[in-house]
């Protein structure tokens, strides 16, 4: 089955910083790619999106590169505030295979001021 | 309207009652979702329903029983659960089809207590 992670489990920036959060997977035929913030008691909330015909998408401060030699991709948030501190997880969504959508491990980010 | 509303939003259940979560959407999405999240990890995928249809069982123990009885409504029956069944559920929503955008809307999860 698929496979989903991120490098890091806990990630701790100074407010204002760049922060860039990490995840790796393993099937070469996942196509549709996700980046959730989840905060504490809520359900994950969705921040971006890529597919696999592209290499980056960009949204409000946030930036998602996708790498598909090495399968990897990563969030990237500008000017980090404390109001970004959530768990973040990369989700794969496969919707050619039942809908199928799975999350890697999820990152901690914390935003000290 | 961009709401995926689970109900309740806790619940504690002895290991010998019978009890379901709902789940309802109104944006037209034909696939939704069961997922299980423990503390500190990842939600887990356990039921996948495309246009009303079963389409993903991982592997579920049949103490869970999902049902979709229309395009807006999911439910999870449990029945005779377990302690380390305590968790929260995750219900979400997608449209369906390969060049549609397909993120998941969430909602806010039941706390489950199996005691």
């Amino acid at each position: 089955g698929e496979s989903v992670g991120l490098h890091l489990p806990t990630l701790s920036v100074q407010e204002g910083d760049n922060s860039i959060i990490n995840c790796a997977y393993s099937n070469s035929a996942s196509d549709y790619f996700i980046w959730y913030k989840q905060e504490s008691g809520k359900g994950p909330q969705f921040i971006i999106d890529i597919r696999s015909n592209m290499d980056k998408r960009q949204g409000q401060r946030v930036t998602v590169l996708l790498n598909k030699t090495v399968k990897h991709l990563s969030l990237q948030i500008a000017a980090t505030q404390p109001g970004d501190s959530a768990v973040y997880f990369c989700a794969v969504h496969t919707p050619y295979n039942n809908n199928d959508m799975r999350f890697g491990a999820g990152t901690r980010l914390t935003v000290k001021p | 309207d961009t709401e995926v509303t689970q109900t309740p939003k806790h619940l504690v259940m002895g290991m010998t009652n019978k009890k379901s979560l709902k789940c309802e959407q109104h944006m037209g999405h034909r696939a939704m979702y069961w997922y299980k999240q423990k503390a500190k990890k990842p939600p887990e995928l356990m039921f996948v329903y495309s246009y009303e249809k079963l389409s993903i069982n991982e592997s579920v123990p049949s103490r869970f029983s999902p049902e979709c009885p229309n395009s807006s409504l999911l439910n999870l029956h449990l029945h005779a659960l377990q302690p380390e069944d305590s968790a929260l559920y995750l219900c979400a929503s997608s449209q369906v089809g390969h060049t549609k955008a397909a993120e998941a809307f969430f909602g806010q999860g039941t706390r489950l207590t199996v005691v």
